[in-house]
């Protein structure tokens, strides 16, 4: 099984809603990523797990809260969003997080922030 | 300047044609990857390159450490081709990947 799965694959929501987006993989993988993406723009790195601890923050604010219960799951929890953070958000996993892993991306979650 | 610089941004190729994608990089690396997302998709990994050379069906990638470049190949290329191409680098033993801002390709019939 070489899959990453993220659900939902599309949310819409309103700026005072709370919800989650949530990734899993069965590959034994212990690195997990999150990334957001604009249309037409590459990925953006928002966070990174290693050994489920978070070992990457890019900066990002405290609306989006990740979260990681074990190797296999990857969540991040939405709240307070603002229309600009309306993007397709991906989810990636890798054997480890330093170089020569590769990474495996999910389909991704295309959110809507109204 | 982008530390990975993609030719072209978009291209535009009738069924059959031999593609070429280059990807030049600014900084030293450990690894490169070619990745494919079609559009409103997900992200494919096609290729993670080193040195030398991959192949896998109708895609080629190359890479030449030393100049710090690499191509993309799509031989004998069909309308299902048409996609997004990103080259994407990891730095060192960086955990993170420096993305290209891609190159559009459409294959028409």
């Amino acid at each position: 099984d070489t899959e990453v799965t993220q659900t939902p694959k599309h949310l819409v929501m309103g700026m005072t809603n709370k919800k989650s987006l949530k990734c899993e993989q069965h590959m034994g993988h212990r690195a997990m990523y999150w990334y957001k993406q604009k249309a037409k723009k590459p990925p953006e790195l928002m966070f990174v797990y290693s050994y489920e601890k978070l070992s990457i923050n890019e900066s990002v604010p405290s609306r989006f809260s990740p979260e990681c219960p074990n190797s296999s799951l990857l969540n991040l929890h939405l709240h307070a969003l603002q229309p600009e953070d309306s993007a397709l958000y991906l989810c990636a996993s890798s054997q480890g997080s330093v170089s020569g892993y590769e990474q495996y991306f999910g389909p991704g979650t295309r959110l809507t922030v109204t | 300047k982008n530390e990975v610089e993609q030719s072209p941004q978009n291209l535009t190729a009738q069924e059959g044609e031999f593609i070429t994608i280059n990807c030049s990089y600014s900084v030293g690396i450990s690894a490169l990857h070619w990745l494919q997302q079609h559009p409103g998709g997900g992200i494919v990994s096609l290729f993670m390159l080193s040195s030398g050379k991959k192949k896998h069906g109708r895609l080629i990638a190359t890479i030449n450490i030393q100049e710090k470049h690499s191509s993309l190949h799509i031989t004998a290329s069909h309308p299902r081709d048409s996609a997004v191409y990103i080259c994407a680098v990891k730095a060192g033993t960086a955990s993170k990947l420096t993305f290209g801002t891609g190159t559009r390709l459409q294959v028409t019939l």
